[in-house]
């Protein structure tokens, strides 16, 4: 089973439209990193949350970890074409200083019609 | 360079060949991680150094994936006797720190394609 569910799989928004995706897992998040991706791209990193109900800002995207570190939540405000691409979430799902690299969601594939 | 740096950039070769795919971690980043990226399965975590060696290496999918890293550097992975599940795109991420230590983000390259036919 997945660990780390991503909803929605795909998203089509009008531009200046206001969006949200979802990240969830049935276990603690260590450490959950949102991440975009353009076709043939790597990844760019965009936030990184840690603390129960944690926000961060960054432009007019914003990141939430709820208070249980099981759920996190990305919001695009007032969204532009160059929000368009692959967002995927990411977590360290294990305590004490592991090896292990980050588990990934499937991603959301948000789509910006003019 | 700025960047995690990743050659080649795009792989195309037969079944049953021997590849071997680069890593070029940002500089002062002791961390490396590879992944795999295949439709319809996500990313999937592979192998991790901290420096030189590899704590774990049972995320690697058979025994024809190897890696290694040496001077705390560059990373190389290989993958013998292709096979055409072996498509996928394999990205290499690196950060100051290893996981869970300081919990700081890994940054990513842009991949190699690899393509068996």
């Amino acid at each position: 089973s997945q660990e780390l569910e991503q909803s929605p799989q795909s998203l089509i928004v009008q531009e200046g439209k206001n969006l949200t995706i979802n990240c969830t897992s049935s276990k603690t998040l260590y450490g959950l990193y949102w991440y975009k991706q353009k076709y043939g791209e790597g990844l760019i990193f965009l936030m990184m949350l840690q603390k129960g109900g944690e926000e961060k800002s960054h432009e007019k995207i914003t990141a939430k970890l709820d208070e249980k570190k099981q759920q996190s939540s990305l919001h695009i405000t007032a969204s532009q074409p160059s929000h368009a691409g692959i967002y995927l979430c990411g977590a360290d799902m294990y305590s004490g200083g592991g090896a292990d690299g980050l588990t990934f969601g499937k991603g959301t594939h948000l789509i910006i019609q003019p | 360079g700025a960047g995690v740096s990743q050659s080649p950039s795009n792989k195309v070769t037969e079944k049953g060949k021997d590849v071997e795919l680069r890593c070029d971690p940002i500089s002062g980043h002791t961390a490396l991680y590879w992944y795999r990226q295949s439709l319809g399965q996500g990313l999937e975590f592979l192998i991790y150094f901290q420096g030189n060696s590899a704590p774990d290496k049972s995320g690697l999918p058979s025994d024809r994936f190897s890696a290694e890293r040496t001077g705390g550097s560059v990373s190389t992975l290989t993958i013998q006797r292709t096979q055409q599940e072996d498509s996928a795109v394999y990205l290499c991420a690196s950060s100051l720190v290893g996981q869970g230590v300081g919990n700081q983000p890994q940054h990513f390259g842009d991949g190699t394609r690899l393509s068996i036919l």
